[in-house]
């Protein structure tokens, strides 16, 4: 069965500080991997996706993953972050056969101070 | 840009009621998925749905939960007698296929009392 690891629960970074938000997987094969951001009181938005190809993906808002098949991992970027990029980021996978539920990570909390 | 809008935002209900959380997906999608988020915990695959018939569903989806596209527009998940543990985020999800991205509404609260 696939699963989603998000080792960190809660992150406190500086405004304008970098950022890397740490996810693992568990799949047999190249799954699918997605990065999606809740902000409170808000619904889930896509930030990135991984199908295939290129393993550095760009999304929006300045993100960017890395998938990287010997580790397992699907970690997400930020260069410099902004006071409103506090949420909880979640990351996701889905199976490429065909089976059509995202297994979603535990989240972390991104926390930014000024 | 299109999106998922999900109704109500927030709902109370007492033990043991039935309660229909709606939904209505992005209009060319063709896939419908719920899922619920309890607080604290991470969000739970619940069903899919492709054309008005359930594709997978999670052990959590028992008798007690069904789901229906009543017209060409919405899409309901029913529960018919809620239990206290029913309280969570009910998120509605859509795609244009099962290989495209799943679009999220912001969600239907729902408490149980």
């Amino acid at each position: 069965a696939q699963s989603v690891t998000q080792p960190d629960i809660h992150i406190t970074v500086s405004e304008g500080a970098s950022l890397e938000l740490r996810c693992n997987y568990s799949y047999g094969a190249t799954p699918y991997l997605f990065w999606y951001v809740q902000s409170p009181g808000q619904g889930l938005q896509l930030l990135l996706k991984y199908f295939s190809g290129d393993t550095l993906v760009q999304g929006i808002k300045g993100f960017e993953a890395e998938f990287k098949r010997s580790q397992s991992s699907f970690n997400l970027r930020k260069p410099s972050v902004h006071w409103s990029d506090a949420a909880e980021y979640f990351c996701a996978v889905r199976s490429n056969f065909g089976n059509e539920k995202l297994t979603f990570g535990t989240g972390t909390r991104l926390t930014i101070i000024p | 840009e299109p999106e998922v809008t999900q109704t109500p935002s927030h709902q109370v209900t007492q033990m043991g009621q039935e309660v229909i959380l709606r939904c209505v997906p992005i209009s060319n999608h063709l896939y419908f998925y719920w899922y619920r988020q309890i607080l604290g915990q991470k969000v739970e695959f619940l069903v899919s749905f492709y054309n008005n018939e359930i594709s997978e569903k999670s052990e959590i989806f028992d008798d007690q939960f069904s789901v229906e596209r009543p017209d060409g527009s919405n899409f309901t998940l029913k529960i018919r007698s809620t239990k206290l543990e029913d309280s969570a985020m009910y998120f509605c999800a859509s795609s244009e296929g099962t290989e495209e991205t799943q679009y999220f509404g912001p969600g239907t609260r729902l408490l149980v009392l």
